[in-house]
């Protein structure tokens, strides 16, 4: 199975603040992603990225930007972070058809 | 407009029942997959099905895909306590160059000892 790691398990951050969540998977897929997941929405797609600097925007980039230099490591960025951005966010990678999660951060933003 | 639509959303039982979730959309996927989700971490796969009319079993757990590609089941016999969790379906498409997976918002199951 494809091992995914997310840089931090929780955070809590301030209004304004510019936030990156780190995601890196340990196998050469070109296919990463960043959800979030809310209570009664279930996961929304933020951006999805299918290869080094290449990406794509996903339902709801607003506010959100990635950064995907190395073909491993797809980077999410919080321009300036807002109380509704507080979330659960998750990352990953699609190995052919399947999709393989980090383990989540919850994020909190005051 | 919600693609994928899981029922029921929240599922309470009691150790040793039987339970069927189900997963229905108005789209044809090429394939689709189940995951559970344990509070505060992520999704992890349970099983992919691909052709129309596929049954997997996983011990306890049986999944079919509809024979038109657009719903699928997962029927847990004999539930048990650590089968709790969160089980979310998600369709599966290629466009272009990629692969999209478009996921249903869940079945939150408990089972209680």
């Amino acid at each position: 199975d494809v091992k995914v790691t997310q840089s931090s398990r929780y955070l809590v951050k301030r209004t304004g603040e510019k936030v990156f969540l780190e995601c890196v998977q340990d196998m050469d897929h070109e296919n990463m992603f960043w959800y979030r997941q809310d209570p009664g929405l279930g996961l929304r797609l933020i951006y999805f990225s299918y290869d080094v600097k290449m990406k794509e925007k996903g339902d709801i980039p607003e506010g959100y930007s990635v950064s995907r230099e190395k073909k491993e490591r797809f980077s999410l960025i919080l321009e300036s972070a807002s109380t509704n951005q507080t979330s659960m966010y998750l990352c990953g990678a699609i190995r052919r058809t399947e999709a393989f999660f980090g383990q989540g951060t919850r994020l909190t933003v005051v | 407009t919600q693609l994928l639509k899981q029922s029921p959303q929240f599922l309470s039982i009691q150790e040793g029942e039987n339970l069927t979730v189900y997963c229905n959309s108005s789209s044809v996927f090429s394939s689709l997959q189940w995951y559970r989700q344990e509070p505060g971490e992520g999704p992890v796969l349970l099983v992919t099905v691909v052709t129309g009319g596929e049954v997997k079993k996983l011990k306890r757990l049986t999944f079919q895909f509809g024979d038109a590609r657009k719903d699928s089941s997962l029927h847990i016999t004999a539930a048990q306590p650590g089968d709790t969790g969160l089980y979310l379906c998600a369709g599966g498409r290629r466009g272009g160059s990629n692969y999209k997976l478009t996921f249903g918002k869940g079945t939150l199951l408990t089972v209680n000892p």
